[in-house]
């Protein structure tokens, strides 16, 4: 069965500093990772997506990702964070399902909060 | 248009009501899905439609009967909820076929069971 784990439930970090939320998974077969981020009260947005190909990935909102196979990790990253991106972020895998279809599985979600 | 849109924004109703909640998509996605959201917790996948046929049921009870009259439109019936049940409902929907097609989530209709 597929996982997917974000370690800290919060994360903290000053605004124009660069920060990190951490994610590791657990699929077989190859992995298909993604992060998606939700405001209050909304859905969630598509980030960016690691399919095949360069290990760093790049995605909206100046936002990238770290593939790391041997780790087994798929690490969100920004340069330089804003107010405005503090939110809700999470970490998907997509695999097959039981049924023989494909099926998401979300992190536990990791908030973060850029401090002015 | 790659927007999904979900009617109605907020719900609110008693454990005898029926109600319904409505998505609809006009990016030409022949997946669609409902997903049920706590407060600070990941969604939960309900039901995974497929070219109009469901293909994944999450093992959700029976008052919960999904719907898709067409390609765009996918459609929640609710009846004879619990207080629990109450949670944000998530329409999303993709290119179906594929494991690298991402979800192209709605709003959320907020229910609330009294």
């Amino acid at each position: 069965a597929q996982s997917v784990a974000q370690p800290e439930d919060q994360v903290n970090v000053a605004e124009g500093n660069p920060l990190t939320v951490k994610c590791t998974y657990s699929v077989s077969g190859n992995p298909y990772l993604f992060w998606y981020v939700q405001y209050p009260n909304r859905g969630l947005q598509f980030l960016l997506k690691y399919i095949t190909g360069d290990n760093l990935v790049k995605g909206s909102y100046g936002f990238e990702a770290e593939f790391n196979k041997s780790q087994t990790s798929f690490h969100l990253k920004k340069p330089s964070a804003l107010v405005s991106d503090s939110a809700l972020y999470f970490c998907a895998v997509r695999g097959l399902h039981s049924g023989g279809y494909q099926k998401v599985t979300f992190g536990t979600g990791t908030k973060l909060q850029v401090i002015p | 248009d790659t927007e999904v849109t979900q009617t109605p924004k907020h719900l609110v109703m008693g454990m005898t009501n029926k109600k319904s909640l409505k998505c609809e998509q006009h990016m030409g996605h022949r997946a669609m899905y409902w997903y049920k959201q706590k407060a600070k917790k990941p969604p939960e996948l309900m039901f995974v439609y497929s070219y109009e046929k469901l293909s994944i049921n999450e093992s959700v009870p029976s008052r919960f009967s999904p719907e898709c009259p067409n390609s765009s439109l996918l459609n929640l019936h609710l009846h004879a909820l619990q207080p629990e049940d109450s949670a944000l409902y998530l329409c999303a929907s993709s290119h179906p076929g594929s494991s690298y097609n991402e979800q192209f989530f709605g709003p959320g209709t907020r229910l609330t069971v009294l």
